[in-house]
């Protein structure tokens, strides 16, 4: 079975400073790992995939597969960065192709 | 512009009634699915549809279904009310079985 864990459910940083939230994961294939954000009164929405390996908003994840884990980074927080954040993994073919298992998601609050 | 709705956006209703949540999209995607959100627990996945007369079952998938019809509208409904499904439900889409989903605006359903 595939699971996505994030151990923490609020992370509080103050602007300018550093930031990773924590995604860890279990799949026996290849997965295709994917962070989701969802702003105050706004929709879900994607805003990176491991394969894609682009800087979003300034974010980045790399994804670890010798320790499963596809950590979000950002070197310098943003108050517009407070949000919920949830890491999602599908699996790259079979019966899990395309279904998406989300973790239980981090709110992260930027304080000015 | 092509988008994806979900009807209501809130709704009451009282243990035992069936309730039916709309989603409804205009990109033509083949690909569509339904998750409740929980704190805790994250996105888990109710249902999903590959398309037309195509209905599957996900995580959480007791005391719900869905009907596929056409391409645009993936319907849940909620068979006989429990207070355990008061939730937020989300309807997403996807145009391929990429782990890219576009994601409605939810419905916050509270069964008393």
């Amino acid at each position: 079975a595939q699971r996505v864990t994030q151990p923490e459910k609020l992370l509080s940083v103050f602007k300018g400073a550093p930031v990773e939230l924590k995604c860890n994961y279990s799949y026996s294939g290849s997965p295709e790992l994917f962070w989701y954000v969802q702003y105050s009164r706004q929709r879900l929405q994607l805003l990176l995939r491991h394969i894609s390996r682009e800087s979003i908003k300034g974010f980045t994840a790399d994804l670890n597969k010798g320790e499963t884990s596809f950590h979000l980074k950002k070197p310098f927080a943003q108050e517009e960065d407070s949000a919920m954040y949830y890491c999602a993994l599908t699996g790259a073919g079979g019966t899990s192709y395309g279904k998406l298992t989300f973790g239980q998601g981090t709110i992260l609050t930027v304080h000015p | 512009d092509a988008e994806i709705t979900q009807s209501p956006r809130h709704k009451i209703t009282e243990t035992g009634r069936q309730v039916t949540l709309a989603c409804h999209q205009t990109w033509n995607h083949n690909n569509m699915f339904w998750y409740r959100q929980d704190l805790g627990h994250g996105l888990r996945l109710i249902h999903y549809s590959y398309g037309v007369q195509d209905t599957n079952k996900g995580e959480v998938s007791d005391g719900y279904s869905v009907s596929r019809s056409n391409t645009e509208d993936l319907p849940l409904t909620l068979e006989s009310a429990a207070s355990s499904q008061t939730s937020v439900y989300f309807c997403a889409s996807s145009e391929r079985l990429s782990g890219e989903q576009y994601f409605g605006p939810g419905t916050r359903l509270t069964v008393t």
